[in-house]
C-alpha cells in the first residue's frame, strides 16, 4: 500500500511565525502536491511538484512555498503565518494511473 | 481548466435506506473520474474510481458509480448504508493527457441516521 506520512496532525502557530509543513511518501511517485482544505471550499490546490526541485504554482500560492530536495519528500513553508492560513492542510502523491493519494492531514491553528 | 459540481453540501439519510451522492464535470475532453471519502480529523481515502471500459465502477464499503458521458456526470450510490458511512464525500476529475492536476469538488457531507 502507499504510505503518505506528514509531521504533524495538530499544530499551533502564532502570526509571523515561520512554518514548515512535512510530507513523505514512500512510492517512488514523481508527483506530489499540497491542498487546503476549508468547510465550503473543497480541497484548493497550493503547490505541486512533478519531480525533485522542481514546482509549480496552484491556485492559490500566495503566502506559501514549497521545496523538494528528495523525491519522496515535499515540503510546505509559510513563511510568515497568518490567521487566514488556519486550515486543513493535505498532502497528497500522485500514482500512475492518476489517483492521488492522501495523507492524515495537519491542523494548523494560527493564533 | 476542468470544473466538478457536487449539487448537495449535505445529505441526511436513514440507517439502511439507499443514499445517491451527485457530481457533475466540466470537460470537452477525456477525463479520469474519482471518488474519495474523508472520516473525522482523516485524509482523504480513494473509494473508487473509472479510468476506461465499463460505465459502473464498484468500490470499496459497497459503494458503486455510474459514468454517463453524455450527462457529464459520475453519481455515487450505495443500497443500504450504515452509521459507519457518515463522512464527507468528495468527487474528483483529471484530464487523461496533460496535466496530473485532480479537480475536486466541493464535497457532500453524507450523514447517517439510527
Amino acid at each position: 500500500d502507499v504510505k503518505v506520512t506528514q509531521s504533524s496532525r495538530y499544530l499551533v502557530k502564532r502570526t509571523g511565525e515561520k512554518v514548515f509543513l512535512e510530507c513523505v511518501q514512500d512510492m517512488d511517485h514523481e508527483n506530489m502536491f499540497w491542498y487546503r482544505q476549508d468547510p465550503g471550499l473543497g480541497l484548493r490546490l497550493i503547490y505541486f511538484s512533478y519531480d525533485v526541485k522542481m514546482k509549480e504554482k496552484g491556485d492559490i500560492p500566495e503566502g506559501y512555498s514549497v521545496s523538494r530536495e528528495k523525491k519522496e519528500r515535499f515540503s510546505l513553508i509559510l513563511e510568515s503565518a497568518s490567521t487566514n492560513q488556519t486550515s486543513m492542510y493535505l498532502c497528497a502523491s500522485h500514482g500512475r494511473l492518476g489517483e492521488q493519494y492522501f495523507g492524515p492531514g495537519t491542523r494548523l491553528t494560527v493564533t | 481548466a476542468q470544473s466538478v459540481t457536487q449539487l448537495d453540501s449535505q445529505v441526511p439519510v436513514f440507517e439502511e435506506a439507499p443514499v445517491e451522492l451527485r457530481c457533475n464535470y466540466s470537460s470537452s475532453v477525456s477525463v479520469y473520474l474519482f471518488w474519495y471519502v474523508q472520516y473525522p480529523n482523516q485524509g482523504l481515502q480513494l473509494l473508487l474510481k473509472y479510468l476506461s471500459g465499463s460505465t459502473l465502477v464498484k468500490g470499496i464499503n459497497g459503494f458503486e458509480a455510474e459514468f454517463n458521458k453524455s450527462q457529464t456526470s459520475f453519481h455515487l450510490r450505495k443500497p443500504s448504508v450504515h452509521i459507519s458511512d457518515t463522512a464527507e464525500y468528495f468527487c474528483a476529475v483529471s484530464e487523461k493527457t496533460g496535466a496530473n492536476n485532480l479537480f475536486f469538488g466541493t464535497g457532500t457531507r453524507l450523514t447517517v441516521i439510527p
